[in-house]
Parts: structure tokens; sequence; C-alpha cells
């Protein structure tokens, strides 16, 4: 089954400094996942994914992710915060196999707020 | 030029009606989604359309009905619309059906509220 796990519900960091918003994710087959972020009133919007090959993977605005297979961790990270990185993110795994193909099954989202 | 378009963003009616939110992508995609979050931000898969043909259907009252005219646009008609229906609603496509863990694009929601 195909599931993810985002343990923190909100993320608190003063700007400038590096911030971290943790996922992990459990799969049946290969683990394509991705980060989406939502800002207020606005739809989501993709950020990075991983599919294959280096477990550091480069996004938009600056954010980068960290794939761990023995962890089963995919952490999002930036080294040095903004007051605008301010939103909703989610982490989502997306099935490759059977009934799960093509869907996205998004964890429960993390709230980041960087205070200036 | 917006990638995947929802309208209205905003829906507010009466429960009992009958309702409509339409969505066009202009990405050239084949697939198409319906998801649905709720008042916790929790967002689930409700339909999925590969080419006007139907491949996801979660487990959702068939009050809920899907419409692809073409593969540029899939429309989400809701019967006799009930207070729990209240969420926002996005749509969204993909070039394929995840074969390649392409990544998914997605509309602006629109935000329904059932009174």
């Amino acid at each position: 089954a195909q599931s993810v796990a985002q343990p923190e519900d909100q993320v608190n960091v003063a700007e400038g400094n590096p911030l971290t918003v943790k996922c992990t994710y459990s799969v049946s087959g290969n683990p394509y996942l991705f980060w989406y972020v939502q800002y207020p009133n606005r739809g989501l919007q993709f950020l990075l994914k991983y599919i294959t090959g280096d477990n550091l993977v480069k996004g938009s605005y600056g954010f980068e992710a960290e794939f761990n297979k023995s962890q089963t961790s995919f952490h999002l990270k930036k080294p040095s915060a903004l007051v605008s990185d301010s939103a909703l993110y989610f982490c989502a795994v997306r099935g490759d196999r059977g009934s799960t193909l093509g869907r996205l099954y998004f964890g429960r989202g993390t709230q980041l707020t960087v205070w200036p | 030029d917006t990638a995947v378009s929802q309208t209205p963003k905003y829906l507010v009616t009466q429960m009992g009606n009958d309702k409509s939110i339409k969505c066009e992508q202009n990405l050239g995609h084949d697939t198409m989604y319906w998801y649905k979050q709720d008042s916790k931000k929790f967002l689930k898969i409700m339909f999925s359309y590969n080419n006007k043909e139907l491949i996801i259907n979660e487990t959702v009252p068939n009050r809920f009905s899907p419409k692809s005219p073409d593969k540029a646009h899939l429309n989400l008609h809701i019967n006799s619309l009930e207070l729990g229906d209240s969420a926002v609603y996005f749509c969204a496509s993909s070039p394929d059906r995840g074969f390649s863990g392409t990544e998914a694009f997605f509309g602006q929601g629109t935000r329904l509220t059932v009174v």
C-alpha cells in the first residue's frame, strides 16, 4: 500500500535559518516522490520530485530534498528560509503499478511559518 | 496562460441543489484528475480520466459524476448537494497515467460551500 507521513503539522523557523520539512513513505514498487506547496487560497504548485538517480534532488525556489531509501524518507530542505516560503507543504507518493497507478497519495501537510 | 483552469473559483449553494465545476487544461496532457481537499487540508483523489476514459473511480458517492467531453476537459457534476460536500475541489492533469513518474499540474481549486 502507498502512504505518506508528515510527522509535523507545523514547522516554525526564523528567516535566514535552514529549514527541514519531514516526510516518510511506504510503497510497494518504485517510489515516485513529490513535494508540492500550497499558498493561501491557491492551488498546489510542484516543487520537486524523485524518480531515480541522485538522492539529492533540487527544485524550485531553492528547495531540495534528500531521498533516503534505508530510512524511507524524503525530507524537504532549504539552506536559508525566506518569509515568503511560509505556506502549506505536501509530500506525495505516486503509485506505479496495479490499482495504485497514477494516484497521488498525499501526506497531511506541514504548515511552514518563517518569521522575520 | 493558465495551464489548468477551473471555474468557478467559489461556489456557494443550498443543500439539494445540483452544480457543476468545469476544468480545462491547455498542456496537451492525456490524463486529468479530480481531488478533494477537506477542511483539514487532507487531499484525496476522486476520479481520473485518460483520453476521455475513466481509469480511477475512488469510493465516491454516485451523486458525483465526472464527464470528459475531450481530453482537455474534465467536468465534475454533483447532484443533491449535502453539507458534507463542502470542500475545495482541485482539478489536475499529467502527461501520462504515472508510468514514468511525471508530476501532476493542479488548478487553483474551487471552494464549494453548501449551506
